[in-house]
């Protein structure tokens, strides 16, 4: 099946840092990919939209000089945090989209803490 | 505006009993529902998809349903086991450019021995 990974799991950082996340589709190829946020006992908030050679579709409110988005590839994409601070800590959590899917299904991949001291 | 309602936001069962989770939505134009369980401190993993033809599915223990004139689903779980518990969150796929998703906010779900 569709496998996503996340690196790291777990990133704890001084403020003023900035901090990359990578996300790959281990088993399959993907066009796009999406970036998630979720912050304690809420559901997952979509912050951006990757698409492979071009550039990300930030959701309203998602500052994108602030989580920088690259899709290189069709199995890559990261995101950087940069300058964080302590209210940027949070579960980032990715998606890839496998078109293969009849229903274009999205997976998951396992998220990454970031604590932002 | 397209949105997608969980009930109840946290049960507690007793191992080896069932539960239902309810999940309305108003997402239009409707593609597809699917039912994540997401572990603490994981990402979603999918347990059932449906589309509006499909009335319901089944995935070892779990069961969905879905109501596609009412708009509503269920998940059902039988016979709970500690690992469940979980929260459950349910998510529909507006058919439309980028098939985009929205979620419900989850329901918690907490077996005890």
């Amino acid at each position: 099946g569709a496998v996503v990974s996340q690196h790291p799991s777990r990133v704890i950082c001084k403020s003023g840092t900035s901090v990359k996340i990578e996300c790959r589709s281990l088993d399959f190829q993907a066009t796009t990919m999406f970036w998630y946020r979720q912050f304690p006992k809420q559901s997952l908030m979509l912050m951006a939209t990757s698409n492979e050679g071009s550039k990300a579709t930030y959701e309203q409110g998602v500052e994108k000089d602030k989580f920088l988005i690259n899709h290189a590839s069709l199995t890559l994409s990261t995101l950087t945090v940069t300058s964080a601070h302590p209210e940027d800590s949070s579960f980032y959590i990715c998606s890839a989209r496998d078109v293969r899917s009849s229903y274009n299904e999205q997976f998951f991949g396992p998220g990454t803490r970031l604590t932002v001291l | 505006k397209n949105q997608v309602e969980q009930s109840p936001q946290s049960l507690i069962i007793l191992e080896g009993k069932n539960c239902t989770l309810q999940c309305n939505y108003t997402v239009s134009p409707f593609s597809n529902l699917r039912w994540y369980k997401q572990d603490t401190g994981r990402g979603p993993v999918s347990l059932t998809i449906m589309t509006f033809s499909e009335n319901t599915k089944s995935n070892g223990r779990y069961t969905a349903t879905l109501d596609a004139d009412t708009k509503q689903s269920s998940l059902h779980i039988t016979a709970s086991q500690l690992s469940d518990s979980a929260s459950y969150i349910c998510v529909v796929s507006g058919n439309n450019a980028g098939n985009m998703l929205t979620f419900g906010g989850g329901t918690r779900l907490m077996v005890k021995p």
